[in-house]
């Protein structure tokens, strides 16, 4: 598609539960970012793909937090046993071209707010 | 580690009026300079940012980056409530895709 989208729009959990989100980038490109923006604060960088693979997970809590991006599939990032302050809303973002091109803008999906009670 | 830095928090200022956003940015190994506008949703992209000294404008929009300070302002020229919204500076570095964010400024156009 023309758009970065993301499912759900809200999600409300209780302490302790599962939460998942998902991402389609847009068609083409081959980056995927996953950012948490707590309270319209600044972002905060979580994990990027490469099509399928793991390109920097240096912003994942590494416990609870995992992502994928499987072919053919909408990426995904999983929490689970979640917190009161995993609450944010979650911005996933793609882009086309690696390092170095110039042309690394990165697009934004309309986010996923997750609530935990 | 990078950081970003954007000044004023917030602006409040009246239909009509120019305003100049500021960004000022320590990154190792620059690569580019991003502003983007977030009103509810989605950031949504306004411009890139390479070289120093070269405006980019989009209508009522421009964008100038200096690498030797290091910062980049935003213009907004006769502003409309439209423009209300937190405008996001960040940046990139060769070596990673991440984009490293300010804590943005928040502008309100008052009618």
């Amino acid at each position: 598609g023309e758009e970065v989208a993301q499912t759900p729009k809200h999600l409300v959990r209780g302490e302790g539960q599962k939460a998942k989100l998902y991402c389609a980038p847009i068609k083409g490109h081959s980056y995927v970012f996953w950012y948490q923006q707590v309270l319209k604060n600044e972002f905060k960088f979580l994990i990027s793909f490469q099509n399928e693979n793991v390109f920097d997970e240096t912003g994942m809590p590494k416990e609870r937090f995992s992502a994928k991006c499987l072919p053919n599939s909408p990426c995904s990032l999983e929490i689970q046993a979640t917190k009161l302050e995993d609450s944010a809303v979650y911005f996933c973002a793609s882009s086309q071209f690696p390092s170095g091109s110039f042309t690394d803008t990165q697009y934004f999906g309309p986010g996923t707010r997750l609530t935990v009670l | 580690e990078d950081k970003v830095v954007q000044s004023p928090l917030s602006l409040v200022v009246h239909e009509g009026d120019t305003v100049t956003l500021n960004c000022s940015y320590e990154v190792t190994n620059f690569r580019s300079l991003l502003w983007y506008k977030q009103e509810k949703k989605a950031p949504t992209f306004l411009f890139m940012l390479t070289s120093s000294g070269i405006e980019k404008k989009s209508g009522r929009l421009s964008s100038i980056l200096d690498k030797k300070e290091p910062f980049s302002i935003l213009n907004i020229t006769a502003t409309q409530t439209g423009d209300s919204a937190v405008y996001l500076c960040a940046s990139t570095n060769f070596g990673n895709e991440k984009l490293t964010f300010g804590t943005g400024t928040r502008l309100t156009i008052i009618p």
